[in-house]
């Protein structure tokens, strides 16, 4: 069975300090890995993806995400906060396993102090 | 034009309105999806259309009634709502058997309120 867990519901920075967004994934096959971000009364945006190539992806916006498939963990980073990174993230797991199925984390809110 | 377009986007009816939310995108994909988001939730699945022909419905009541024009169109029929079906409904995109490759592309939803 595939699953995603986001490790914390809630992190909150100041401003110019590094953000970490947790992520661990269970999966039977080796699966894709998004993050989307997602800003109040918005759609999602696509950050980053992980899909069997290199493991450290680089996104949008100064994001990176390190995929660690012994720790099945696929952490979001960002070395600066900015205010406008403010929101709601989260991390997908689709399985490469044909189908529509795919897997939502609960999110995590980000809080930017000035 | 890579974007996926949601009409209207604040909708408030009644519970005996019939209203439609609408979606449109012109990235030449085949597989489109409507999702529903409760607050401080992630988006549950709702539907999901590949090549223009139903693949997915995720047992969603009948007040709630979607179709597929063309490859470019999405629609989200409604009828006799309940207050508790207010959320924001997306619409999404991809290609059908790409997804793990390139994700989805979202539209900025609809904000509908049942009153």
């Amino acid at each position: 069975a595939q699953s995603v867990t986001q490790l914390d519901s809630h992190v909150s920075v100041s401003e110019g300090t590094p953000v970490l967004l947790r992520c661990n994934y269970s999966s039977s096959y080796s699966p894709s890995l998004f993050w989307y971000v997602q800003h109040p009364n918005k759609g999602l945006q696509l950050l980053l993806k992980y899909t069997s190539a290199a493991t450290l992806v680089k996104g949008i916006n100064g994001f990176e995400a390190e995929f660690k498939k012994s720790e099945t963990s696929f952490h979001l980073t960002k070395p600066s906060a900015h205010m406008s990174d403010a929101a709601e993230y989260f991390c997908v797991v689709i399985p490469n396993t044909g189908g529509f199925k795919t897997i939502f984390g609960a999110g995590t809110r980000l809080f930017v102090k000035a | 034009d890579t974007e996926v377009t949601q009409t209207p986007k604040h909708l408030v009816m009644g519970m005996t309105n019939k209203k439609s939310l609408k979606c449109e995108q012109h990235m030449g994909h085949r597989a489109m999806y409507w999702y529903k988001q409760k607050a401080k939730k992630p988006p549950e699945l709702m539907f999901v259309y590949s090549y223009e022909k139903l693949s997915i419905n995720e047992s969603v009541p009948s007040r709630f009634s979607p179709e597929c024009p063309n490859s470019s169109l999405l629609n989200l029929h409604l009828h006799a709502l309940q207050p508790e079906d207010s959320a924001l409904y997306l619409c999404a995109s991809s290609q059908p058997y790409d997804r793990a490759l390139y994700g989805y592309t979202f539209g900025s939803g609809t904000r509908l309120t049942v009153v």
